[in-house]
């Protein structure tokens, strides 16, 4: 299995402009989550899905931000507009909603710097 | 407010020494721990998680005991090695279906040779 894929790897975009992130999960995961990490706030949870649906978005900062799954295999967390504040690594995650010892499995991150 | 607190931003040891790594919580329904490990440009990945049936769980190096009264779980590293480096995190969640985790804010160790 590849993994959680997450692309791109790096985002450099302008203050306003609308940035999209995306997130494969592993297959057969049927729970997915979207985290940011900054050096303040360390891991914080944005959203996170079950079996597509959003089941939590309290950790969504603003309604700039919005997140959608419309399938089991690919997700999506857009910015629009984006703000320099927003600047961090954003990390995706997913894992199988049965029990178990592992949590969740992360994919590299997408490192977004808004200037 | 932060329900996991880990108070130590970073920690320096020597290799070949014990590193322990301290997390606080604040939320008395969490009744699973996890440790995570990141290196630099990687997702944190998997290293050693407790029941809170258990105040210790041992894998290998790591060890990680959760002392429940105190609501604290610490996590040790011995021998300490330099590719041990990285930031750890802790998590909690309410059960162990991988769920909801909710992370701390980091240590970053460094193993010096």
């Amino acid at each position: 299995d590849a993994g959680v894929i997450q692309s791109p790897r790096h985002e450099v975009t302008e203050m306003g402009q609308e940035v999209t992130l995306r997130c494969k999960p592993i297959s057969g995961h049927n729970s997915l989550f979207w985290y940011r990490q900054t050096m303040m706030r360390g891991l914080e949870l944005l959203i996170y899905f079950n079996n597509n649906v959003p089941i939590d978005d309290s950790g969504m900062p603003e309604d700039r931000f919005s997140a959608k799954m419309p399938n089991a295999s690919f997700s999506t967390l857009k910015i629009q507009p984006s703000e320099p504040r927003d600047s961090a690594v954003y990390f995706c995650a997913s894992s199988f909603r049965t029990g178990g010892s592992y949590g969740y499995t992360f994919g590299s991150g997408t490192r977004l710097t808004v200037v | 407010d932060q329900q996991v607190k880990q108070n130590s931003p970073s920690l320096s040891v020597q290799e070949g020494r014990i590193s322990i790594l301290n997390c606080d919580y604040t939320n008395s329904m969490f009744d699973y721990f996890l440790w995570y490990k990141k290196y630099p440009a990687e997702g944190p990945t998997f290293l050693i998680s407790i029941s809170s049936i258990k105040d210790k769980n041992e894998d290998g190096r790591f060890t990680v005991f959760l002392n429940k009264s105190a609501k604290h779980l610490s996590l040790h590293i011995v021998p300490s090695q330099p590719g041990d480096s990285a930031v750890y995190f802790c998590a909690a969640s309410v059960d162990n279906a991988g769920n909801m985790l909710t992370f701390g804010g980091g240590t970053r160790l460094m193993v010096k040779p």
